[in-house]
């Protein structure tokens, strides 16, 4: 079945970047890809993006293009998504989830625990 | 983009009630939806996808329909750990996106 396991809770200054890391187990890591999801407080979930972990590809939404960037690193299982130019809005928990195939149009069917980041001005 | 629009955003049942949850998409997916279970503090879990179909493991009191702009999540008889919030989310068209989410509580 597999098992994410995200990086610890951030606490940023506004205007600074942040870089959450997510290790996969327990699946064949390059064969899916691996969206990022977040959820301000006491709000719904938000897709930022998708990386195939098989050749790097991306799509991030238009609200983050420019400020996040998604990488891979298959020697150690392991995805990242870096946000830049941090705002206070940024304040979420900061998901990675597993897809269910080799496309970004698919399920999210395994999640890591979450990483909580804090923006403070 | 699409939006999904999900209703009611809270609801109060008691144990044994069938409970039901809307999810509109503002435009056609056909059957590109699925829906998430959300417990406090964790992370979401999958419960259905491409609309009606049972993720492996997750009970039988659980059921979705729907096709084209119109969906339904269904707890045929709710169970005090059921108490969570559910999310739809649409995979038709990128951006992907999600419902507002519905909090069920027990009465």
């Amino acid at each position: 079945q597999g098992q994410l396991v995200q990086s610890v809770a951030e606490v940023k200054k506004a205007g600074a970047s942040v870089k959450v890391s997510c290790r996969a187990s327990g699946y064949t890591f390059n064969t899916y890809g691996i969206n990022w999801v977040r959820q301000a407080p006491r709000q719904g979930l938000e897709w930022m993006g998708w990386i195939s972990v098989y050749n790097g590809n991306t799509n991030y939404t238009q609200k983050f293009q420019g400020r996040v960037t998604m990488t891979t690193d298959t020697s150690t299982s392991t995805a990242s998504m870096e946000l830049r130019n941090l705002r206070s809005d940024d304040t979420a928990v900061y998901f990675c989830a597993k897809g269910g195939s080799h496309s970004p149009y698919d399920v999210f069917d395994l999640w890591g625990q979450g990483t909580m980041v804090t923006v403070s001005s | 983009d699409i939006q999904m629009t999900q209703s009611p955003s809270s609801l109060s049942a008691s144990v044994g009630d069938r409970v039901t949850i809307a999810c509109q998409a503002s435009q056609d997916i056909t059957i590109y939806l699925n829906w998430y279970q959300q417990k406090p503090g964790k992370a979401p879990k999958l419960l259905i996808f491409d609309a009606s179909d049972l993720e492996t493991g997750v009970p039988s009191r659980f059921s979705g329909s729907g096709s084209g702009t119109d969906f339904t999540l269904t707890i045929s008889s709710l169970q005090p750990e059921d108490i969570a919030t559910y999310h739809c989310q649409q995979y038709g068209s990128l951006p992907l996106s999600f419902g507002g989410g519905t909090k069920v509580e027990i009465k």
